[in-house]
């Protein structure tokens, strides 16, 4: 399984650009990378997905490099609202029976101060 | 779109005893997903159902853990006995993707929060 390392916990003023970095240097060649958010007592949420260079949505934007072995979750002028848990995933090929499994880490915690 | 349902949100019960959770997915996926979450950690995959079948329990506590997905689209989790440990959040999700190597959105549910006393 493809592992990943985040770090456990970031501060940013708001207005201001935030990038989480995640590692995963035994990616597979066909495994993505997703992103999700997670605020307290709710379910974590889908933020945006890649598998190599750059992708851009209206929330995020997700740099990988080349060699994949890591991504960059970039929020663009954070504000309060963004305080919460950011995981980063890498989609597994489980025993080749055509599944996949989705393997959550501890996560970024990020804290956005005023 | 309704999301992802789940009841009960909140269930305290004591050690040895059992408790059932429901959660009833997104219309028309058919990836079905029960994670646990422990305070402070990352929701760990239980199991995960495509239809009604099972594609991954590795990692569901047999002896106490229990799982269905009838007709393919409302699903339980049921512990007996609870311990001490199993309390956590209980999350269930639901993906339209099940498509070797590609990872689809995840549509998560706000959770069953078990606490065993």
């Amino acid at each position: 399984l493809a592992k990943t390392t985040q770090p456990i916990s970031m501060d940013s003023y708001e207005g201001q650009e935030v990038n989480i970095t995640c590692s995963h240097n035994n990616i597979a060649t066909n495994d993505y990378i997703t992103w999700y958010q997670q605020f307290p007592s709710q379910g974590p949420r889908f933020i945006i997905q890649g598998y190599k260079t750059k992708v851009t949505n209206e929330v995020a934007s997700l740099f990988i490099p080349a060699d994949r072995k890591s991504s960059t979750l970039s929020l663009p002028r954070v504000s309060l609202s963004d305080t919460a848990v950011y995981y980063c995933l890498v989609g597994d090929v489980y025993s080749g029976a055509g599944s996949y499994q989705l393997t959550f880490g501890k996560g970024t915690k990020l804290s956005v101060i005023p | 779109e309704a999301g992802v349902a789940q009841s009960p949100r909140y269930k305290i019960i004591e050690k040895r005893q059992s408790v059932a959770f429901w959660c009833n997915p997104i219309s028309g996926h058919a990836t079905l997903y029960w994670y646990q979450q422990i305070l402070g950690q990352g929701p760990k995959l239980l199991i995960q159902f495509q239809n009604n079948g099972v594609v991954d329990d590795s990692q569901l506590p047999k002896d106490r853990f229990s799982a269905e997905r009838l007709k393919g689209v409302d699903s339980t989790l049921k512990i007996q006995p609870a311990k001490l440990e199993d309390s956590a959040v209980y999350l269930c999700a639901s993906s339209l993707v099940n498509r070797v190597y590609e990872v689809g959105e995840l549509f998560f549910g706000e959770g069953s929060r078990l606490t065993v006393l």
